[in-house]
């Protein structure tokens, strides 16, 4: 059974700084990862969906790095601002089925 | 391109009473998805369909939850009777076709069951 774990549970940083979040998962066969935003009573906007052939996937200040062998993704942002404070999901994908993490909740203070 | 729509958007019940979440997809999405979101975790597939066809309903407690999908378009998720544990996000997802594409998500139901 797939588990996926993400680091740190929250996080909290002053606007401007980079800074970047971790998933890892139990089961390297997957066919992809996407990475997800869930504003407070909102529902999920995909960020970056990686595909189990690529190693990383760019949007923006967004980056997000795929190691499949080591079951493990990171998703880097970069000079982060208050707008990116959302509590951010890792899922990945086992033919049609998403498994997600409980999420990491992300606060950019002014 | 309209998103995926849900209504209501919110739901207040008492335990034992019934309740219905209505989905419309992405329009040509043939996958739909439904996935429960209790506070403080990520969401758990309850049912996928594929067209009007069930694909997976593993983790769907039959005894109280059900969902159609008459024509392969919307989707209604029923649970009859509630109970207190059923208070979360019900959110309903989308994607072009089985397997690997992207799936697109709703803004979501939030049931508080008193």
């Amino acid at each position: 059974k797939q588990e996926v774990t993400q680091i740190p549970a929250a996080l909290s940083v002053p606007e401007g700084e980079n800074l970047v979040l971790n998933c890892s998962f139990t089961d390297s066969a997957i066919y992809n990862l996407q990475w997800f935003r869930q504003d407070p009573g909102k529902g999920l906007t995909s960020l970056l969906l990686i595909q189990s052939s690529q190693r990383e996937q760019t949007s923006g200040r967004l980056n997000a790095s795929l190691d499949k062998s080591s079951g493990r993704s990171t998703l880097y942002i970069a000079a982060s601002q208050p707008g990116d404070s959302a509590t951010y999901l890792c899922a990945v994908n086992g033919y049609s089925t998403l498994t997600f993490g409980k999420g990491t909740m992300l606060l950019v203070s002014p | 391109e309209a998103g995926v729509a849900q209504s209501p958007r919110y739901k207040i019940i008492e335990k034992r009473q019934s309740v219905a979440f209505w989905c419309n997809p992405i329009s040509g999405h043939a996958t739909l998805y439904w996935y429960q979101q209790i506070l403080g975790q990520g969401p758990k597939l309850l049912i996928q369909f594929q067209n009007n066809g069930v694909v997976d309903d593993s983790q769907l407690p039959k005894d109280r939850f059900s969902a159609e999908r008459l024509k392969g378009v919307d989707s209604t998720l029923k649970i009859q009777p509630a109970k207190l544990e059923d208070s979360a996000v019900y959110l309903c997802a989308s994607s072009p076709t089985e397997g690997v594409s992207e799936q697109f998500f709703g803004p979501g139901t939030r049931l508080t069951v008193l």
